[in-house]
């Protein structure tokens, strides 16, 4: 199985920050590459698919990149909703699996 | 508007079985790609299994943790996904999420969850 690696595991910030998380895949996986942000209690929703798309209806300070196996995803201009646990995931090949989580915390 | 709505979940003990189900709204269920991803208490998400459309065979893929315990199966005309759970574990306690799948494990919409938990 491919094996995910987000970075870091938690992060403070302040509204009006941004921040980036990382995420590496234990071997490539071209741009097979999914951000999740999951709240308490909600819906994980699905914010970006293959590095960089980001899915309708997602604020364009979410912006994601990068190949092979190392990827990230950037939040621009935090907002106070934007505080949230994040995941990547790889879609390259079966069985498909997560990062152990970006806890992004208000600072 | 996209809905799923998990129920089911419960306590069970070891060696013991359990249904979940999951009711989809706002979309044409029957052409959806169906699955299963949990959350085990203060971990991270694992894909437990999923099932293609009619037209796409209707076939399952599982996990290898929970492969011949866990049957996915659906009922087009009710619009629900089920998830049977037999031989439980106590490793199987998680937040089970439905979730609908696009072009080969992307996962786009997902309900809240429903809790199981395997206890003596």
């Amino acid at each position: 199985d491919i094996q995910m690696t987000q970075s870091p595991s938690s992060l403070f910030a302040s509204v009006g920050d941004r921040v980036i998380i990382t995420c590496r895949a234990s071997q490539t996986i071209s741009n097979y590459l999914n951000w999740y942000q999951h709240k308490p209690g909600k819906a994980p929703k699905f914010l970006i698919h293959t590095a960089s798309s980001v899915q309708s209806g997602v604020p364009s300070r979410f912006s994601g990149g990068g190949s092979g196996t190392d990827f990230i995803l950037t939040i621009s201009n935090l907002q106070p909703e934007d505080f949230a646990t994040y995941y990547c995931q790889q879609s390259y090949s079966a069985p498909p699996t997560f990062g152990q989580g970006t806890k992004l915390e208000i600072k | 508007e996209v809905q799923l709505v998990e129920s089911g979940g419960g306590l069970v003990k070891p060696g013991g079985s359990l249904r979940v189900s999951c009711i989809g709204s706002g979309f044409t269920f029957s052409d959806a790609w169906m699955g299963w991803i949990r959350q085990a208490p203060g971990k991270g998400l694992e894909w437990v299994g999923r099932i293609k459309s009619r037209a796409h065979g209707g076939t399952t893929e599982y996990a290898a943790p929970v492969k011949g315990r866990f049957t996915i199966s659906r009922d087009d005309s009710k619009d629900t996904l089920f998830l049977q759970m037999d031989s439980l574990k106590t490793e199987d306690t998680a937040l089970y999420f439905c979730i609908t799948e696009f072009y080969g494990y992307n996962f786009n919409y997902w309900g809240q969850g429903t809790r199981v938990t395997v206890s003596s």
